[in-house]
């Protein structure tokens, strides 16, 4: 059974830093590109970032761009997105989410989502 | 980039209905359009991928059609467990995109 396990959200300041990691395991991690969607509190969805299986590629929103850096451990089946200067419109749950098999950019499994609140 | 347009914005609709919800790209996505299905604090689900091509395990009333700039998601007969809010997203380039959203409300 494929699960995508998020942690490590929480408050924290505007121009402050925080680690996500996303724990995977029921497939085999390294062969699926993955991405980080968030979804603002009653909002809608906005993609953040993408990373191939290798993770030798990524792709950043311009939101983020320059301030987030997506990179993950194939040998730990782990994600990990790392979040600097962060601001108040940040402030979401954020999901990771699996490639489709043979696909790529669509997601068939999501992670229950961690929680980032920024603010002062 | 590439701006996803979902009309309406929510639809109130009684079960055993035809729902229809449309998504417009800003510009030819071919067949890469992809329907989610998201239920008040879940993540979403994945419903159609490739415009038309039904996940495994979603029941055959979802289906969805269009290529190009114009899609539309299709719920045959609305059951109870339907009313939830749908996301279309462009899956053809980068930066991904999504639909603002149709909230599917009982009527």
């Amino acid at each position: 059974e494929v699960q995508l396990l998020e942690s490590g959200g929480g408050l924290v300041q505007p121009g402050g830093s925080l680690r996500l990691s996303c724990a995977a395991s029921g497939f085999s991690f390294s062969s699926y590109g993955m991405s980080w969607v968030r979804q603002a509190p009653g909002k809608g969805l906005e993609w953040v970032s993408s990373i191939s299986g290798t993770g030798t590629s990524t792709y950043h929103a311009d939101s983020v761009k320059g301030r987030f850096t997506f990179s993950r451990d194939n040998s730990k089946n782990t994600l990990y997105l790392q979040m600097n200067s962060l601001r108040a419109e940040d402030t979401a749950v954020y999901y990771c989410a699996k490639d489709l098999s043979g696909y790529n950019s669509i997601f068939d499994y999501w992670g229950r989502g961690t929680l980032v609140t920024v603010s002062s | 980039d590439i701006q996803m347009t979902q009309s309406p914005s929510s639809v109130s609709a009684s079960v055993g209905d035809r729902v229809t919800i449309t998504c417009r790209a800003s510009q030819g996505i071919s067949s890469w359009l992809v329907w989610y299905q998201q239920k008040p604090g879940k993540a979403p689900k994945l419903l159609i991928f490739a415009a038309s091509s039904l996940q495994s395990g979603v029941p055959s009333r979802f289906s969805g059609s269009g290529s190009g700039t114009d899609f539309t998601l299709t719920i045959s007969s609305l059951q109870p467990e339907d009313f939830a809010t749908y996301y279309c997203q462009q899956a053809n380039s980068f930066p991904l995109t999504f639909g603002g959203g149709t909230k599917v409300e009982i009527k």
